[in-house]
């Protein structure tokens, strides 16, 4: 039982390099999300999707894009990265949007 | 947009003491959720509450939902060494959860 998958575990770019995280989960869940984790804040939602076909951002979407083509996977675009983009990031899913999430072991990612 | 306030953000404790944090809020939640994060790892889900004044354990793990559904608290009793790690709070909102900024638990063997 894999659960929520994400990949790569670390990556370093530089300023203005393109990347997509990628987020897989294998529970049938309708619900994914991508947050990130910065020191002292907690997790922030980024984006979030109730379902194939269907995105919507969260408190920090800025720098950052997402589609949802199907149930499994949920990627993460950055276009243009920045530094204040140095992140962990991770992926959670749930069956629907009110039940509890379940979360992906990250992604650390720095941007010189 | 909505914000949680967890404390205290960070605890210090000998072996086999019991630990007590909360979470509170300016808004209502029909949901509060304990996570657990270690090192290097993605948070993981403790308890989960969904009733205004329920009280849930797991294990030593007990945590209960505010009657006024603006706050929540989790116990730890008998602290062990694999109780060190980050919890967080985090309440459900409209299609979304907003967390807090976590505790941070040392244990002193």
């Amino acid at each position: 039982n894999a659960g929520v998958t994400q990949t790569p575990k670390f990556q370093v770019l530089k300023t203005g390099q393109s990347m997509t995280l990628q987020c897989a989960q294998d529970m049938n869940h309708e619900y994914m999300s991508w947050y990130r984790q910065d020191p002292g804040m907690g997790l922030r939602l980024i984006h979030y999707s109730v379902g194939a076909g269907i995105t919507d951002q969260g408190e920090v979407p800025n720098g950052y894009n997402v589609s949802r083509s199907t149930t499994e996977d949920f990627p993460l675009r950055l276009l243009s990265a920045a530094p204040s983009q140095t992140s962990v990031y991770f992926c959670a899913s749930s069956y629907t949007n009110n039940q509890p999430q379940h979360f992906g072991d990250g992604t650390r990612l720095s941007i010189l | 947009g909505q914000q949680l306030n967890q404390s205290p953000q960070s605890m210090f404790i000998q072996e086999g003491e019991d630990v007590s944090m909360n979470c509170t809020s300016s808004s209502i939640f029909n949901t509060w959720l304990w996570y657990k994060q270690d090192p290097g790892e993605g948070p993981v889900l403790l308890i989960a509450l969904y009733k205004a004044g329920e009280l849930t354990s797991n294990g030593r793990l007990t945590a209960q939902f505010g009657i006024t559904r603006k706050d929540s608290f989790l116990n730890i009793s008998a602290s062990i060494p694999s109780d060190v790690g980050i919890y967080f709070c985090a309440g459900q909102g409209a299609q979304k959860l907003v967390f807090g900024q976590g505790t941070r638990l040392t244990i002193n063997p």
